[in-house]
């Protein structure tokens, strides 16, 4: 069964600091794909950042980075230079298994102090 | 612009109304999804449309009609709500069959039942 894990109800990073949140997967699937997506109060998930299980380099975007520790099962997104409009949710994503689902963790509330 | 767009963004309806949420997408993407948002709960999947057939429904109770004409419209019809139905309903779409391809999100409506 396929299963994502944040373990990070809510996290406060000082402007300008870098941030890491993490994300666990669960699969006995060779191959998927994970990802970040972004939630701010309005509503709309914006997506951020995707990794393969090939990929052999971490991905980044900008001021995205995934931490891709395949062995650990874990893809943690790290915001570097934090800003005031990084205050959002943030959900870890997986998709693969039958079907090509897509599996969401339960999200990260992160708070960035100025 | 995600290139998904749901309408409308807010909702407010009476017990006994009926209405419907839209969603639309002009991305080529054949799969379509409605999820729901409750607060300090996961994404919770609803409907799954695939090349405008209805692939999966995740015991959603009947007061929620999906509606799918064409692989880029989605309609959720929606009678006799109760007021735990409150909650963010959002959009997604993608291409089938792609791992490396997450999902495209709409900005979500915001539904209020009274």
């Amino acid at each position: 069964a396929q299963k994502i894990t944040q373990t990070q109800p809510g996290m406060f990073v000082q402007e300008k600091e870098a941030v890491t949140l993490d994300c666990t997967y669960d699969t006995s699937d060779p191959s998927y794909g994970l990802f970040w997506y972004k939630q701010p109060s309005s509503g709309e998930m914006i997506f951020l950042i995707y990794q393969g299980s090939y990929d052999q380099q971490n991905a980044t975007e900008g001021r995205y980075s995934l931490n891709f520790q395949k062995a650990r099962k874990s893809a943690n997104l790290v915001i570097s230079a934090s800003q005031l409009g990084d205050s959002a949710m943030y959900f870890c994503a997986m998709r693969g298994g039958a079907g090509n689902q897509f599996y969401f963790g339960t999200g990260t509330s992160l708070t960035v102090i100025p | 612009e995600t290139g998904v767009t749901q309408t409308p963004r807010h909702l407010v309806m009476g017990m006994t109304n009926k209405k419907s949420l839209k969603c639309e997408q002009h991305l080529g993407h054949n799969a379509m999804y409605w999820y729901k948002q409750s607060a300090k709960k996961p994404l919770e999947l609803m409907f799954v449309y695939n090349f405008k057939e209805q692939t999966e429904n995740n015991s959603v109770p009947s007061r929620f009609s999906p509606e799918c004409p064409n692989s880029s419209h989605l309609f959720l019809h929606l009678h006799t709500l109760q007021p735990e139905d409150s909650a963010l309903y959002l959009c997604a779409s993608s291409p089938l069959n792609s791992q490396n391809y997450g999902y495209t999100f709409g900005s979500g409506t915001r539904l209020t039942v009274v």
